[in-house]
C-alpha cells in the first residue's frame, strides 16, 4: 500500500531564511509525487508535480523538490520564505493502478505547517 | 471557468440527519473524486468516479454514497449523519490520462452534534 510521511507537523522560520519540509514516501513501482499547499480557510493548490525525467522540479512561488529514489524522498525547498508562505503544505503520492490505468488514487501526508516569523 | 465549486461551505447537522454534499466542475474533467480532512490525518480519499456512470470506494467510503450522472457532477450524500463525520469535505477533479493533476474545490466544513 502506498504512504506519505510527513515528520515535521509544525515548523517555525524567520522571513528570509530558506526553508526544507521532508516527504517520505512508500510505493511499489515509480512514483508520481506532488507538493499542495493549503491557506487557512482555503482549498489546495498544486505548488509541484514529479512525473519523470529530472529529479530536482521546479513549481510555483519559488518552490522547488527533489526526487531521491534511494531515500524515498521528495523534500521541498524554498530559499527565502515569504511571510505570505505562511500556511500547511501536504506531500502526496499516487500512480498507476496494478491495471496501468492512473487512476488518481492520491496519498496524503499529515500536513506540515509553516509559520513564519517577521 | 469556475473550475470546481462546492456548496454548502458551511453546514451543521444533527446526529441522524441526511444531506448531501454537492460538487460541480466546469472543465469537463472525467475524473472526480471526494476527501475528508480532520486534523493530522492529511486528506482521505472517500470515493472517486472516472466518468458518467462509474463510481468506486476509496480508503474512508462507509457512511457515504456517491453517484455520477453527468461528466460536471458529483455529489456526495450523508444517509445518516454521525458525529465522526464531522469534517472538511474537498472535492476535486482531473482530466483524462492526468488523473494525478487534482484541482480542489474550496471545501464544505460540517458538523455533526
Amino acid at each position: 500500500a502506498q504512504s506519505v510521511t510527513q515528520p515535521d507537523i509544525h515548523i517555525t522560520v524567520s522571513e528570509g531564511a530558506s526553508l526544507e519540509l521532508r516527504c517520505n514516501y512508500s510505493y511499489g513501482a515509480t512514483p508520481y509525487l506532488f507538493w499542495y499547499v493549503q491557506s487557512p480557510g482555503q482549498g489546495l493548490q498544486l505548488l509541484l508535480k514529479y512525473f519523470s525525467g529530472d529529479t530536482l522540479v521546479q513549481g510555483i512561488k519559488g518552490f522547488e523538490a527533489e526526487f531521491k529514489r534511494s531515500q524515498s524522498s521528495f523534500n521541498l525547498r524554498k530559499p527565502s520564505v515569504h511571510w505570505s508562505d505562511a500556511a500547511e503544505y501536504f506531500c502526496a503520492v499516487g500512480g498507476p493502478n496494478a491495471g496501468g490505468t492512473s487512476y488518481g488514487k492520491l496519498t496524503f501526508g499529515q500536513g506540515t505547517i509553516l509559520t513564519v516569523h517577521p | 471557468n469556475a473550475g470546481v465549486t462546492q456548496t454548502p461551505k458551511f453546514q451543521v447537522l444533527k446526529t441522524g440527519q441526511s444531506m448531501t454534499l454537492q460538487c460541480a466542475q466546469d472543465m469537463n474533467h472525467e475524473y472526480m473524486s471526494w476527501y475528508r480532512q480532520d486534523p493530522g490525518m492529511g486528506l482521505r480519499l472517500i470515493h472517486y468516479s472516472v466518468g458518467a456512470g462509474i463510481t468506486d470506494q476509496g480508503e474512508v467510503p462507509n457512511g457515504y454514497n456517491v453517484s455520477r450522472s453527468t461528466t460536471e457532477d458529483f455529489p456526495l450524500r450523508l444517509l445518516s449523519a454521525a458525529p465522526s463525520q464531522t469534517s472538511v469535505y474537498f472535492c476535486a477533479s482531473s482530466p483524462w490520462g492526468r488523473y494525478n493533476e487534482q484541482f480542489f474545490g474550496p471545501g464544505t466544513r460540517l458538523t455533526v452534534l
